[in-house]
């Protein structure tokens, strides 16, 4: 199994700039979560969707971010305007359906907004 | 609502020692807990996961973990440490029905020679 697969890895932006960071979750999973890691907040929750709907986003920070799920093999969340409090790693996990909880992560994107 | 606490936020041992990260839960009911580990750049790898069943939990690595109830705890061991254990490690609670985990806010372990 080739996990869960995050692209790109790094992004370097400018403040203002659109952002779309992608996702394609573990095939079989049906919950899908992206979260956010910086020094100052940790890891935080952002957004989850169970068999591609949104169930949770009070963790989304603001009306800049957004994130859809288009199929079961494809998220996106996407910062616009971004801002350079926006830095941070962003990371896509996803559940199977057992309802163990068990988080599969991916590696990350850094996004860096100058 | 559940909630993990990680009361310290950086150990150092020395290579070849025990190490004990603690992790204190809270949760009304029979929580699932986990330990994540995250090396410098890497996504979060699990460990050892506890749903039901014996308190002591195996996991990857070498390492292990016991639930006790009375104490509300889920504290991660390993007896001999290696130098490719330095990483931050993460505790995790959920709750059986609900797909979210709740995660502390991390222990960096360093491992000095």
């Amino acid at each position: 199994d080739a996990g869960v697969i995050q692209s790109p890895r790094h992004e370097v932006t400018e403040m203002g700039q659109e952002v779309t960071l992608r996702c394609k979750p573990i095939s079989g999973h049906n919950s899908l979560f992206w979260y956010r890691q910086t020094m100052m907040r940790g890891l935080e929750l952002l957004i989850y969707f169970n068999n591609n709907v949104p169930i949770d986003d009070s963790g989304m920070p603001e009306d800049r971010f957004s994130a859809k799920m288009p199929n079961a093999s494809f998220s996106t969340l996407k910062i616009q305007p971004s801002e350079p409090r926006d830095s941070a790693v962003y990371f896509c996990a996803s559940t199977p359906t057992s309802g163990n909880n068990e988080q599969f992560f991916g590696p990350g994107t850094r996004l860096t907004v100058l | 609502a559940q909630s993990v606490t990680q009361p310290d936020i950086h150990i150092t041992v020395s290579e070849g020692a025990s190490l004990e990260l603690r992790c204190n839960y809270s949760y009304g009911a029979t929580p699932y807990l986990f330990w994540y580990v995250q090396s410098p750049g890497q996504g979060l790898q699990l460990l050892l996961k506890y749903f039901s069943g014996d308190t002591l939990v195996q996991g990857i690595k070498g390492f292990e973990a016991e639930f006790k109830r009375s104490q509300s705890s889920f504290n991660l061991r390993k007896p001999s440490v290696h130098w490719s254990d330095a990483a931050e490690y993460f505790c995790a609670v959920g709750a059986f029905g609900d797909y979210k985990l709740s995660f502390g806010a991390g222990t960096t372990v360093t491992v000095r020679a």
